[in-house]
Order: C-alpha cells, then structure tokens, then sequence
C-alpha cells in the first residue's frame, strides 16, 4: 500500500503470485520507458523497455504495458519469486534532439514473502 | 567488460574536503551519465556525455560540482568544499546509440557520506 515520507510505496505479494507494478509518468511528449531493479546497495539494473508507439511489450516473465491516453505504464512479473524482492523504477525519456536522459520516479518496493 | 565500473565505492570525507569519484564505463559506449540518489527516492540526473563533449547539466549540479569525461572513455566527477547535503550515492550509467534503442547499463555507485 502507499505511504508517507521517506518510505516507498511497498506491494506485498507471495511467492508464485503475480506482481503489477503500477507508474504515472509525467510528460506527454516521453517517447521511451525503461522499468528498473534495484536492489539494496546496488545500482538500477535494466529490465524492460518500451517505446511510445508500442502498448506492450514483453520478456522473460516480465511485461510492460503503456497505456498513453492516461500516461501510465505497468511492469507485470508473473510467478514472482524471492529474488524479486527489490525496488522497482520506472523512468521516462524524453529525447529533444537524441539526447536520451531518464528521469526517474520514487519507486516501488516489491517484497516477495515465500 | 563486464560493466560499468565506479570507484571508490564508499568514501566517507569530512565536511568542506573535496572528494573524486571515477567512472568507467561499459567499452564503446559513447553516452555517460552522472546520477545521483538519496534514501527512498529514484536517481537524480546530474549531467551527460557524448563523448567527451558535456551536452547536459541539471540544475542540482552546482558550482561545487564538476564532471570531465577528457577522452571520450572513463568520466570524474569531483565534489569540491563537501557539505553534508551532499551525503548520497553517485551513479554512473553508459549507453550506446543502436537502431532499435539507447538501453542505458548503471554501475553499483560510490556512497558518499559527508561528516
């Protein structure tokens, strides 16, 4: 559920369960999404992609879907695992000119319960 | 090359030295970026490359603040006169410019903590 100062959104699933992780993006002119993992203590790991003129994407148990008209992007884990436990970022590019720069939101935090 | 690499990992300075961090980045990859992080928040940008030409800066990145990237290869970013504000973990992230994307790899950071 969602929470105040510095603590996180946290979605609490079990083991085997699949996880929605749900993100506003700000800026309708963001031509490119990436979703990323972060782990405590380590830098963002990509895991997924997606560009504007798509609406779903999908990898190895992991999907992405962009829905454009409310400006909202979701990450799909199916059989989520403990290994999932993480904070997970998505992040909007907006590219004037090729420059691709990320700009992230707070994140999510996953905590997978075996 | 197994990723981009950042060092130190950890510095803990006291408040008003000046610190330096380095990053190198994944080989070939023309673009680097500086982030920085605080608890609970996603990573801020702070500045770009494309090769050795600095093409962005945000406006966190203050006059204390300046990044280098003088070949085209590893970056440095160097934090003058620390201030206990500046307590975050610095991210470096590289990509390269393909047909179908600019996938952008960071590295495990350099935690700073100002005393």
């Amino acid at each position: 559920g969602e929470s105040v100062g510095l603590h996180l959104p946290t979605l609490s699933v079990q083991e085997g369960d699949n996880s929605i992780i749900n993100c506003a993006y700000s800026n309708s002119a963001s031509d490119y999404f990436i979703w990323y993992k972060q782990e405590s203590g380590k830098g963002p790991q990509f895991i997924i992609d997606i560009r504007s003129n798509m609406d779903k994407r999908q990898g190895q148990r992991v999907t992405v879907l962009l829905n454009k008209t409310v400006k909202h992007l979701s990450l799909q884990i199916a059989a989520t695992q403990p290994g999932d436990s993480a904070v997970y970022f998505c992040a909007e590019n907006i590219s004037p000119g090729g420059s691709y720069i990320p700009t992230f939101g707070r994140g999510t935090s996953l905590i997978v319960h075996p | 090359d197994t990723g981009v690499s950042q060092n130190p990992r950890h510095k803990i300075t006291k408040r008003g030295q000046n610190v330096t961090f380095r990053c190198d980045p994944i080989s070939e990859h023309n673009r680097l970026y500086w982030y920085r992080q605080t608890l609970g928040q996603g990573p801020e940008f702070l500045t770009y490359f494309q090769n050795e030409a600095q093409l962005e800066k945000s406006r966190l990145l203050s006059d204390r603040f300046s990044a280098e990237r003088p070949k085209g290869s590893f970056s440095t970013l160097e934090i003058q006169r620390t201030e206990q504000g500046d307590s975050a973990m610095y991210l470096c992230a590289s990509s390269i410019d393909t047909a179908s994307g600019n996938t952008i790899y960071f590295g495990e950071g350099s935690w700073l903590t100002v005393v």
